[in-house]
């Protein structure tokens, strides 16, 4: 299958508390995990990613954790922001390489950061 | 940084009528996809395209699309004859090699009626 489950499909913090965003995947073939924000009326814009060579991966505040075995990633914000508050999708995919790169995308999650 | 640019932003299509989404990708990238998204739904993959020719395609691509790029200009979707199951937001994507880094537009909210 090329299901990517996202959850939570919404989220509410206070500001300065973290976030945490899970995905699940099934293609055992995935390789690539990338994470996009998208604001209202704004493209998605690429904000992290991690390849199944890791297991973590961290850009200032934000953490991306992979577990091969169980399928599963996950974004983690600390220390949130009102301007954190936006769409999050996470996706999957097989890094094709010359063949392109085909992105399974979550539902999304909208993040709502209250002050 | 790079942007990929989506023209009309919204457009309004009689069903039956043919409808052309044009995309203007990042300058120096090789690999144009195409994302549909139904209201309260996720992105699902559409096609891919490089070198002239559609890498893969999904089911969701059905025989009324097609894409083209003619000498480097916009990357287009062409949808003929539209049906009204095919309203929906439509992503243009861009890459400069397969993988793995994707660039997106703003989307095209396709509605038919």
């Amino acid at each position: 299958g090329e299901q990517v489950e996202q959850l939570p499909s919404i989220l509410r913090v206070q500001e300065g508390s973290s976030a945490s965003i899970n995905c699940s995947y099934e293609d055992s073939a995935s390789n690539y995990f990338p994470w996009y924000k998208q604001e209202p009326g704004e493209n998605p814009k690429l904000i992290i990613d991690i390849r199944s060579n890791m297991e973590r991966k961290q850009i200032q505040e934000l953490i991306v954790l992979l577990d091969k075995k169980a399928k599963r990633f996950s974004l983690h914000i600390t220390d949130t922001q009102p301007g954190d508050s936006a769409m999050y999708f996470c996706a999957a995919s097989e890094d094709y390489g010359s063949s392109g790169n085909k992105l399974i995308f979550g539902i999304g999650t909208l993040l709502s950061v209250k002050p | 940084g790079p942007k990929v640019l989506q023209i009309p932003s919204h457009q309004i299509i009689d069903m039956g009528q043919m409808v052309t989404l044009n995309c203007d990708p990042v300058s120096n990238h090789l690999y144009f996809y195409w994302y549909k998204q139904i209201l309260g739904q996720q992105m699902e993959f559409l096609v891919n395209f490089y070198n002239g020719k559609v890498m893969e395609k999904s089911k969701l691509f059905k025989d009324q699309f097609s894409v083209e790029r003619p000498d480097g200009s916009y990357f287009t979707l062409k949808i003929q004859p539209t049906a009204l199951e095919d309203s929906a937001v439509y992503f243009c994507a861009s890459s400069l090699r397969g993988g793995p880094e994707v660039f997106f537009g703003k989307g095209t909210r396709l509605t038919v009626v």
